[in-house]
């Protein structure tokens, strides 16, 4: 069925390093896309989104990349820091519909 | 207010009690989302509003959980009749309308039912 997921569920990066976290939809029709952070004991906080009509978009040290030939996205971390250690969520929006979000990856820095 | 306001933050209550609990979009959003996350896991959605239309009930596991949207602001989730896999956090989000736009989320409710 239609899902978004991730490939990994954790990730251990050393710090300084930049971190990578893949996520796969298979929805074709999805046409917008957000990454979020969770840290423990708080709510999911916004990082970055990529509407379907861009293949990049770079913010504060996070870069997102989508592909939407493979049905591919990803969220890359420059120079990770102790701080980026959480979750990370993907979701996509199907039009009118919630936003429908992938299990998460935690990621863990190595200092 | 500045974000999405949660109330309470931590609920412990007795199987078979009913609990409420509130969430106080930012300012002007037109969209709310209720959503529900279980320990270690992703986030389940449950309900949303937008606007005066007939909120997206889809996602409520059972009858027993309700939720209204009073003056298309605050609005109150109800479990009826707790059960122990009810125990997770409950998460509010709110955005501008829902197609598109970023939605923020609250620190959520922690409910554990003993």
């Amino acid at each position: 069925g239609e899902s978004v997921g991730l490939h990994l569920p954790t990730l251990s990066v050393q710090e300084g390093d930049n971190s990578i976290i893949n996520c796969a939809y298979s929805n074709s029709a999805s046409d917008y896309f957000i990454w979020y952070k969770q840290e423990s004991g708080k709510g999911p906080q916004f990082i970055i989104d990529i509407r379907s009509n861009m293949d990049k978009r770079q913010g504060q040290r996070v870069t997102v990349l989508l592909n939407k030939t493979v049905k591919h996205l990803s969220l890359q971390i420059a120079a990770t820091q102790p701080g980026d250690s959480a979750v990370y969520f993907c979701a996509e929006n199907r039009g009118n519909t919630p936003l429908v979000f992938g299990k998460g990856t935690r990621l863990s820095v190595i200092a | 207010g500045a974000g999405v306001s949660q109330s309470p933050s931590n609920k412990v209550t007795e199987k078979g009690k009913d609990v409420e609990l509130r969430c106080d979009p930012i300012s002007g959003h037109t969209a709310l989302y209720w959503y529900r996350q279980s320990l270690g896991q992703g986030l389940e959605f449950l309900i949303y509003f937008q606007g005066n239309s007939a909120p997206d009930k889809s996602g409520l596991p059972s009858d027993r959980f309700s939720a209204e949207r009073t003056g298309g602001s605050v609005s109150t989730l109800t479990i009826q009749r707790t059960q122990q896999e009810d125990s997770a956090v409950y998460l509010c989000a709110s955005s501008w309308g829902l197609s598109g736009n970023t939605i923020y989320f609250g620190e959520g409710s922690w409910l554990t039912v003993v």
